[in-house]
């Protein structure tokens, strides 16, 4: 059973960096969604991609984030001149469109730290 | 999406039920109730969904009440390992769309 997986699991980092992260969807999943979770709260939506088409950006993603799903499998979120309230986990989850009831399949994330 | 109200925390014995109650009083007729949980440090697990019916899955039960204005997600055995924050999400069926998490409830399992 291959899940979503996202790589690195664990990044640390200095402030002014810049990192990416990578998520690999499962198998034939045309939706994939990238959410933020910091310590003590529920994840937050970033972002999403049908296919290789970004159709909606939360107001979260400050233009210092970017995201790509170039051939519409996996995906990249990039982290430009990171600040220490990046600091967190980046999940990313994929899911099979495929009308009511469709369902999100999260990875187990990546956890950044900023210096 | 509709917002919902759970409980902060629960305390569960090992071996008994855990009964996990949300309230989602402003759901519409076309939005699902979906629960994850999240063990420590882990990606969120999908647990079951359901729109109107009771639904039962290897994991668990969901009860949907029949105003669908709040719903229990039951754990019939509960061991140590679901010892984990529980999350009821109500969302939009048929289009893609976020899942909006809230704080959750923190289930605690013990011996």
């Amino acid at each position: 059973d291959t899940g979503v997986s996202q790589n690195p699991r664990h990044k640390i980092t200095k402030r002014g960096q810049n990192v990416t992260f990578r998520c690999d969807p499962i198998s034939e999943h045309n939706r994939l969604y990238w959410y933020r979770q910091t310590l003590g709260q529920g994840p937050e939506f970033l972002t999403y991609f049908q296919n290789e088409a970004q159709l909606e950006k939360s107001r979260l993603l400050s233009d210092r984030f970017s995201a790509e799903r170039p051939k519409g499998s996996f995906s990249t979120l990039e982290i430009q001149r990171t600040e220490q309230g990046d600091s967190a986990m980046y999940l990313c989850a994929s899911s099979l469109a495929q009308g009511a009831g469709e369902t999100q399949y999260f990875g187990p994330g990546t956890r950044l730290l900023v210096l | 999406d509709a917002k919902t109200t759970q409980p902060t925390s629960m305390d569960c014995a090992e071996g008994r039920a855990a009964n996990l109650p949300c309230n989602h009083s402003t759901i519409s007729g076309n939005e699902y109730v979906y629960w994850y949980r999240q063990i420590h440090s882990q990606g969120p697990q999908y647990i079951i969904h359901g729109l109107k019916n009771n639904e039962t899955n290897e994991m668990a039960s969901l009860i949907i009440t029949e105003d669908r204005k709040s719903s229990t997600l039951i754990l019939p055995h509960a061991t140590l390992r679901d010892t984990a924050v529980y999350y009821c999400i109500v969302r939009v069926g048929g289009t893609a769309s976020k899942l909006t998490f809230g704080t959750g409830t923190r289930l605690q399992v013990t011996l």
